[in-house]
Order: structure tokens, then sequence, then C-alpha cells
């Protein structure tokens, strides 16, 4: 079946650095999209991507999808202690269902 | 804002025992899913729902599980004889046709 891996695992940063989280996906996507998990709290939608090598940008947020619609990347810029949370990048093939990744967990020293 | 709303926040549940998991999806969305969450672990896709019926569901959703709209607002899970394993945190969550998903905070299930 279809399965999305993310890396990498954890990330720890000084706060001010940059972060990037990857997410690759078996299979070809129709769209892909981003959520943020912070600790206790549930997935709050970020973005969505629809089409070959799109890039968004929210503030010190940048998407990206691949050429192919098998990958993604979100990069985070001069990081800050309300990044802190788990990145979930989610994709979905032709069906209405998210193969949510394993997540990256995003820790920020002040 | 509108939300998805969730019942109970926690459930404690014998093993054995059945349990109702209830959801208030956002009042116009036609898509509703259930997700679940071991605790430290990736959002697991159970099932979706649309048009009264399931749309899909993945492996984990076998004969223990099943899902209803009762009504007009609310969307549940019922889990019959709950193991052990059952123990995590589940989402529901709807959306508008391939739109963003949006999820409730979520009940916390934990198997005695």
């Amino acid at each position: 079946g279809q399965q999305v891996m993310q890396i990498p695992q954890y990330q720890h940063v000084q706060e001010g650095e940059d972060f990037t989280t990857y997410c690759n996906s078996s299979t070809t996507l129709s769209n892909i999209q981003w959520y943020k998990q912070r600790p206790g709290g549930h997935p709050v939608f970020l973005i969505q991507l629809v089409k070959s090598g799109e890039v968004k940008k929210q503030k010190r947020l940048t998407f990206q999808f691949g050429e192919a619609k098998k990958n993604s990347s979100l990069h985070i810029t001069a990081t800050q202690t309300t990044d802190v949370g788990t990145y979930f990048c989610a994709g979905r093939d032709s069906s209405y269902k998210l193969i949510f990744g394993s997540g990256t967990r995003l820790l920020v020293r002040p | 804002e509108p939300e998805v709303t969730q019942t109970p926040s926690h459930q404690v549940t014998q093993m054995g025992q059945e349990v109702i998991l209830r959801c208030v999806p956002i009042s116009n969305h036609l898509y509703f899913y259930w997700y679940r969450q071991i605790l430290g672990q990736k959002v697991e896709f159970l099932v979706s729902f649309y048009n009264n019926e399931i749309s899909e569901k993945s492996e984990i959703f076998d004969d223990q599980f099943s899902v209803e709209r009762p009504d007009g607002s609310n969307f549940t899970l019922k889990i019959r004889s709950t193991k052990l394993e059952d123990s995590a945190m589940y989402f529901c969550a709807s959306s508008d046709p391939l739109g963003p998903q949006h999820f409730g905070d979520g009940t916390r299930l934990s198997i005695l």
C-alpha cells in the first residue's frame, strides 16, 4: 500500500537556525498537505500543494512539491520557540484518505 | 471559525467493553474521517465516510470497528470488545471534497 516516509524523526535547533523536514511517497500523489501538531494537541492544517514543482510560502515557512509529485519539503527560516511541535506531511493519491508521514518533531532551544 | 468537536475528551474503559466516540463535524462538510494516534507515533487513517456510507477503510478498521451518522450532526466511531492495543488518541476530521481536513481535539481512549 501507499507509504509516506518523513525525515528526520527529530530536529533540535537553536532559536534563529533554519529547519527542514523532507517527505517521500512510494506512489505519485494528487496532492500533499502539511500539518503541525503541538504537544498534546491535534493536527492543524498548514497548507496544501497540488501542482508539480509548486512552491508556497507562509511568512517564514516555505513548502515545496517535487516535480514527480512524490516528494515534498517544509523549510522554516530563523526558527522561533513558537515553531515547536511535530510537523507531518500527509499525502493523498486518487482517494480521499490522507496517509500521514511519521512526522518530524522540532525542538527549539531559546 | 467553525470547528470539529469531539466527546468525551478522555474515555477509560475495561478491556472487552464497547466504546462509542462521538464527533460533530463542521456543518457544511460532507466528508468525515476517523484517525488514531498511538502515543508518540504518527497519525493513522482508519476510515472515511461520505453520503452515509464508508468510502474507504484501512486494514486497522476491522470488524471490531463501525461508524455511524445517526442524525444530521453526529458522526460516531464504535469499538466493540476493546483490546489493550486500542489505547490511543482518536481524531475525527471533516472536509470539503479534496479540501484540507479539519481535526477535532481528539478523544484519548485508555483501555485497562
